[in-house]
């Protein structure tokens, strides 16, 4: 099984400033890997696929890149909405589908 | 566009079985290019993926949870089940039931997720 592995845990941001998240797998992925976010009460919201593929609908300040073991999700001004946890999963050895243990971006 | 629904009692016995539907609407559940999942998250925890069935019936688990569950699909109702047994306080979760395509593992979409508390 991969594990994926985020941090940080936490991350405090100011609105408008700009918020880089990590998420490393145990193993190579390649490009196979979502990037979810989840608001209290809701369900995850797919924002990500393929490493850097934005989904339908999700503004151009989300942005992934990686590849490999290494990967990032950067949100370049964060606006209100954006305050939220946010998970990656990897699709590349599966079953099973693996998540990483998320990521809660704050206020600061 | 394709939307799905949780339903099933929000409380359970210790020991007995947990028991959701997921209805799925705006599509097909026939389609032979996806996936229908079960996926939970126990309160203030992360994402687990619990298995998927696929139109011809087949099914696949969660090694973690394999022994306990069974995932089925009723393509005339258009929807799919999960049954976990044998249920305790660890299996208190919110349970979401996704679509995911065949040949690439992201979930989308997901349903709105429902709060099964097992307890006596």
């Amino acid at each position: 099984e991969i594990v994926m592995t985020q941090s940080p845990a936490t991350l405090s941001v100011s609105q408008g400033e700009r918020a880089t998240l990590s998420c490393r797998a145990s193993q190579s992925i390649n490009s196979n890997l979502a990037w979810y976010q989840q608001k209290p009460g809701q369900a995850p919201r797919l924002l990500i696929y393929a490493a850097s593929t934005r989904a339908t609908g999700i503004p151009a300040r989300f942005s992934g890149s990686g590849s490999g073991t290494e990967f990032t999700l950067t949100i370049s001004s964060l606006q209100s909405e954006d305050f939220a946890v946010y998970y990656c999963q990897q699709y590349h050895n599966w079953p099973p589908l693996t998540f990483g243990g998320g990521t809660k971006v704050e206020i600061k | 566009q394709v939307q799905l629904q949780e339903s099933g009692p929000g409380l359970v016995k210790p020991s007995q079985t947990l028991s959701l539907t997921c209805t799925v609407s705006g599509g097909s559940i026939r389609s032979g290019g996806y996936y229908w999942s079960w996926i939970r998250q126990h309160p203030g925890k992360g994402l687990e993926w619990i298995g998927y069935t696929y139109y011809s019936g087949s099914t696949y688990y969660n090694p973690s949870l394999k022994s306990r569950v069974m995932i089925s699909l009723d393509a005339s109702k258009k929807q799919f089940s999960l049954r976990l047994s044998s249920v305790t306080a660890a299996d208190t979760a919110v349970y979401y039931c996704a679509r995911n395509l065949r040949h690439n593992g992201w979930f989308d979409p997901w349903g709105q997720g429902i709060l099964v508390i097992v307890s006596s």
